[in-house]
């Protein structure tokens, strides 16, 4: 079984650009969460959606957004990017949003903004 | 504000040792506390988890430990071992309802020969 699979692996942005990160959750997960996570932090929230609507948001400004697929999958976008934007993200799948603890993450994608 | 406060930053142990990472939490409505382990260039796996209504909970090498007055919970690693050595992450969520996860800032554990 395929785990949870995000793209791209790293990226590398200028201040100002756009970025678009992609989740694919476990097969039959419906929930995908997106999570920041700064070099030596832990995550931080950022997204919860279910069937396509969003459940959750962060303390994260409006720059952030993202929406969710038919299949499931999610994209997270992030406009007008930073310098402090550089980190992480994680997206994490589970079967339900109120389960929490099936949550599995995915390796991530490593986004430095220059 | 930090909900979950986690210690120590950084710890070295021998191989054999006991590496014990620790932390607090503030919302006495959590009710889940999982803890997860990350190797570098990976995401965060779940390792081992408690709820509270028991104080302890063992899992091979890995135990947890909980103290719902004290509102603080451990980890411990028995026979550590190099294999060990990453960043361990505490975290707290409500396990009713749409609550996401909260994490504690991470403790990086070394494991020496």
């Amino acid at each position: 079984d395929a785990g949870v699979t995000q793209s791209p692996t790293h990226l590398i942005k200028t201040r100002g650009q756009q970025v678009t990160l992609r989740c694919s959750p476990i097969s039959g997960h419906k929930s995908v969460s997106w999570y920041q996570q700064v070099l030596g932090q832990g995550p931080q929230f950022i997204f919860q959606y279910y069937e396509k609507e969003e459940r959750g948001r962060g303390n994260f400004p409006d720059r952030f957004s993202a929406r969710q697929f038919p299949n499931y999958s999610s994209e997270l976008n992030v406009n007008a990017l930073l310098l402090g934007d550089s980190a992480l993200y994680l997206c994490a799948s589970s079967l339900h949003p109120d389960r929490n603890y099936g949550y599995t993450f995915g390796s991530g994608t490593r986004l430095t903004v220059v | 504000q930090q909900q979950v406060k986690q210690s120590p930053q950084s710890l070295i142990v021998q191989k054999g040792g006991i590496s014990i990472i620790n932390c607090a939490y503030e919302n006495t409505a959590f009710d889940y506390f999982p803890w997860y382990q990350q190797f570098p260039g990976k995401g965060p796996a779940l390792l081992i988890a408690i709820r509270p209504d028991v104080s302890e909970k063992k899992e091979g090498r890995f135990t947890i430990s909980f103290n719902k007055s004290a509102k603080q919970f451990s980890l411990h690693i028995m026979d550590s071992q190099p294999g060990d050595s990453a960043t361990y992450f505490c975290a707290a969520s409500i396990s009713s309802g749409n609550t996401p996860l909260v994490f504690g800032k991470g403790t990086r554990l070394s494991v020496i020969a």
